[in-house]
């Protein structure tokens, strides 16, 4: 079955960075991409961007320009998300979630559990 | 950007009710690229609806999507206990942005 395991909870003092893995299993890694999401205490869902499990190729929300930077590691079936320069409102739960296909924009069948991001003096 | 409102914020009704949840885009949703989640407290959020109206796999049969263009809703046709939760809508025509949520709370 399909699955996406996170890496888990960080607590991150401001304009630290954070680097969040993603563990697949279940599926052929190279066929799908992995959005990241986040989700705010008590706020709605963000999308931040996207990394294909195949070229590497990345489409990042702009709001995250230059900030996030999403990387993968064939090897060993694993997406990664980095957040550089943090404040506290980066305060907030990280997902990753696989594409149901290919391609940069699509739904999100499968979701990780969750890394909550701590930002705080 | 696509800006995706989703009404009402919060739907109170009771088990066996029939849920409607209605998300409104600022602009027209390419191939009706609209995809509905639902999300419990502590947990990841979970795809029911995909294509505006195709129910993921293992999704019952009471959720149905429907819609076109920039008007899309979410019906659930008879509430079981499980079914309280939060809904958001998605869009994934032109890069991808959600809904804020409505929240399905028991009466």
């Amino acid at each position: 079955q399909v699955q996406l395991v996170q890496s888990g909870a960080e607590v991150k003092k401001p304009g630290a960075s954070v680097k969040v893995s993603c563990k697949a299993s279940g599926y052929t890694f190279t066929n799908y991409g992995i959005s990241w999401v986040r989700q705010a205490p008590g706020q709605g869902l963000e999308w931040m961007g996207w990394i294909s499990g195949y070229t590497s190729n990345t489409r990042y929300a702009q709001k995250f320009q230059g900030r996030v930077t999403m990387t993968t590691d064939t090897s060993t079936r694993t997406a990664y998300m980095e957040v550089r320069s943090l404040r506290s409102d980066d305060t907030a739960v990280y997902y990753c979630a696989r594409g149901s296909s290919y391609l940069v924009t699509t739904d999100l069948d499968y979701w990780g559990q969750g890394t909550l991001v701590t930002v705080s003096s | 950007e696509i800006v995706l409102t989703q009404s009402p914020g919060t739907l109170s009704l009771s088990p066996g009710e029939r849920a409607t949840l209605s998300c409104r885009a600022s602009q027209s949703v390419s191939s009706n690229y609209l995809a509905w989640y639902q999300q419990k407290p502590g947990q990841a959020p979970r795809l029911l609806i995909y294509g505006a109206s195709s129910r993921a796999t293992g999704i019952p049969d009471r959720f149905s999507g429907s819609g076109s263009g920039t008007d899309f809703t979410l019906s659930i046709s008879r509430l079981e206990p499980e079914d309280f939760a939060v809904y958001y809508c998605q869009q994934y025509g032109i890069s991808t942005f959600f809904g804020g949520g409505t929240k399905v709370e028991i009466k």
